[in-house]
């Protein structure tokens, strides 16, 4: 069966300095993987998504996301934070039927 | 593309008392999947239809939650008989295609069962 971990459930960052927030899943077939980003009272946004095209996949607001095999990781990156990205971060993986499981998330705050 | 709506966007009722949640996907999706969210967790998911035909349902769908989509367009969640542990978010979501095809999500409804 298909799941996902997100490793840390806060993270601070100061604003401008690169945002990290792990992912890892475990999937018995080649997995199609999504990061959403979740504001406060609101639903879910996709940011990217991989679906085996290429390992590096860019999203939206200068995110992006490397799919790692060996490491079963599919890691959120963005090199440089802004204030407006202080939300929650879900990384999720496809099963068969197009269903989402998602991880526990991850709160991002942004430092002044 | 209008996104995906639900209705009402709070609802607030007493234990004991039963609710009705809507959900209307976007136009073209043949797709529509339930999550329900508490505070600090992950979507967890209830249900999906395809089209009109319920797929799949969670074991975390009790008898007092039952979901429908008449006519493959719009869908109701109903909770009878709420209990306290029924307070969350419930997400709806839909999608058009395979499994690589993103979910949409609505803005969700929130559930308080006083």
């Amino acid at each position: 069966a298909q799941s996902v971990t997100q490793l840390g459930s806060h993270v601070s960052v100061s604003e401008g300095a690169l945002v990290l927030l792990r992912c890892n899943y475990s999937s018995s077939v080649p997995p199609y993987l999504f990061w959403y980003v979740q504001y406060p009272n609101q639903g879910l946004q996709l940011l990217l998504k991989y679906t085996s095209a290429a390992t590096l996949v860019k999203g939206i607001n200068d995110f992006e996301a490397e799919f790692k095999k060996s490491e079963t990781s599919f890691h959120l990156t963005k090199p440089s934070a802004h204030m407006s990205d202080a939300a929650e971060y879900f990384c999720a993986v496809s099963t068969e039927g197009g269903k989402l499981i998602f991880g526990q998330g991850t709160e991002l705050s942004v430092k002044p | 593309d209008t996104g995906v709506s639900q209705d009402p966007r709070h609802k607030i009722t007493k234990r004991g008392q039963n609710v009705t949640f809507r959900c209307d996907p976007i136009s073209e999706h043949n797709r529509l999947y339930w999550y329900r969210q508490t505070l600090g967790q992950g979507p967890e998911f209830l249900t999906y239809f395809q089209n009109e035909a319920q797929l799949e349902k969670s074991r975390l769908l009790s008898d007092r939650f039952s979901a429908e989509r008449p006519k493959g367009s719009f869908s109701t969640l109903e909770i009878q008989r709420t209990e306290q542990g029924d307070s969350a978010m419930y997400l709806c979501a839909s999608s058009y295609g395979p499994g690589d095809s993103p979910l949409h999500f609505g803005n969700g409804t929130r559930l308080t069962v006083t």
